[in-house]
């Protein structure tokens, strides 16, 4: 079974730019979670998605930072305009359902901000 | 809001030996999750090990082995017979039984495990 995916791994950008990233959860899996991972600290969860809706934004930047995921499988996170700040891993995990269910990390997008 | 709590930042033991890394966490709940994840140098978090906060007996998986106190909201990670492949950054999250299955992490252990 294929793991979570993601792309890119690595991400140099200048502050104010833009940049997105992707994630393809496991096939089948409802649930979605985006998790911003700043260094020396714990993932902390951005967005969670149950299929193509939003289940918790509360803790995402929404003045610079979106997500969507169109079809219920593949996800974009977008942050526009980069801040110094944002530098940090970007995780995206999925699980099989809602409920309590073991969540699926991908190998998370590492972003350098400058 | 629930809180994790990990007071060793860094960590290191003999191969072979056991080691402990110890877990702390605040909640009103009752009846909630507890997790140690594991992310290896490559980054890729992976579940060690889970336990439900409802059932009294501690989990184990093969090496690894939690003590889950409830009373006392303590909740470590044993590993036995430690491995060079142990080495990595433990995480210990919690996750409500309720509404949102978020995980809240603590800020991770460092542990590495000497040759």
């Amino acid at each position: 079974e294929a793991g979570v995916a993601q792309s890119p791994r690595y991400k140099i950008i200048e502050k104010r730019q833009s940049v997105a990233f992707w994630c393809n959860p496991i096939s089948g899996h409802a649930t979605l979670y985006w998790y911003q991972q700043i260094l020396g600290q714990g993932p902390k969860l951005l967005i969670q998605f149950q299929n193509n809706g939003v289940v918790d934004d509360s803790q995402l930047p929404k003045d610079r930072f979106s997500a969507e995921r169109l079809k219920g499988v593949d996800s974009t996170l977008k942050i526009q305009p980069a801040k110094l700040e944002d530098s940090a891993v970007y995780l995206c995990a999925s699980s099989l359902v809602r409920g309590v269910e073991t969540q699926y990390f991908g190998p998370g997008t590492r972003l350098l901000v400058l | 809001a629930q809180t994790v709590t990990q007071s060793q930042p860094e960590m290191s033991v003999q191969e072979a030996e056991t080691v402990t890394l110890s877990c702390t966490y605040d909640t009103s709940e009752s009846n909630y999750y507890l997790f140690w994840y594991k992310q290896p140098p490559s980054r890729q978090m992976i579940l060690v090990i889970r336990q439900e906060a409802y059932k009294q007996q501690n989990a184990t998986e093969n090496r690894f082995s939690v003590n889950f106190q409830k009373a006392a909201k303590s909740f470590s990670l044993k590993i036995s017979d430690s491995q060079l492949g142990d080495t990595a950054m433990y995480f210990c999250a919690f996750s409500s039984n309720f509404g949102n299955e978020k995980l809240t992490f603590g800020t991770g252990t460092r542990l590495t495990i000497i040759p």
